[in-house]
């Protein structure tokens, strides 16, 4: 299994909302990836984790929380979103986390803030 | 991080082989070369990576230059399938991808 599964795959949410995104792989991999996409631009990274603990946070706003309760899983938190955040929310998982290594991307989360 | 420079787009036929360039003056003695795609509403898709010699996989070669300064990722017989956005990314801390060049492929 090489798959790395991002829910929901569309999100609509208003500004006073709070939501959450899903990632899930089962490849073993130790290190897990959130890259924030707008239209017709390169992925941004935003968050990395190695081990379960944030490594690399790319001094994304406080709004965006992400966590990681185990190797396996990754959820990325939203609160009082901004409708600029409407973006392609990318997932991606590697075997420990080191920049040599290829990532594995899932189809990502298509959000629109309202 | 070094940065990538490529060109926005270019354009093949169908099964012919396509050279996508890019070139990476500030490369550090230790990053890596990647080459990402991303076909329409998909995310990235490894496609290859190398230190210094050239490489090839199923999918793709990667030629480097002897100085490192540039690199050319080489497509053997483009297919429709192949049109997609191609990104050349240094491995500095983490990954961060350039602009990429958009790669259309005609019949």
């Amino acid at each position: 299994d090489t798959e790395v599964t991002q829910t929901p795959k569309h999100l609509v949410m208003g500004m006073t909302n709070k939501k959450s995104l899903k990632c899930e792989q089962h490849m073993g991999h130790r290190a897990m990836y959130w890259y924030k996409q707008k239209a017709k631009k390169p992925p941004e990274l935003m968050f990395v984790y190695s081990y379960e603990k944030l490594s690399i946070n790319e001094s994304v706003p406080s709004r965006f929380s992400p966590e990681c309760p185990n190797s396996s899983l990754l959820n990325l938190h939203l609160h009082a979103l901004q409708p600029e955040d409407s973006a392609l929310y990318l997932c991606a998982s590697s075997q420990v986390g080191i920049p040599t290594e290829k990532l594995f991307f899932g189809s990502g989360t298509q959000l629109s803030v309202l | 991080d070094a940065k990538t420079t490529q060109p926005n787009s270019m354009e093949s036929n169908e099964e012919e082989p396509v050279h996508l360039p890019c070139n990476h003056s500030t490369i550090s003695g230790t990053d890596y070369i990647h080459w990402y795609r991303q076909l329409p509403s998909q995310g990235p898709e490894y496609v290859i990576h190398g230190l210094t010699s050239n490489v090839n996989n199923r999918m793709a070669s990667l030629a480097i230059a002897e100085d490192r300064k540039s690199s050319t990722l080489i497509l053997h017989r483009a297919t429709l399938r192949d049109a997609a956005v191609y990104y050349c990314i240094l491995s500095g801390y983490a990954l961060n991808f350039g602009k990429g060049t958009s790669l259309l492929v005609t019949p």
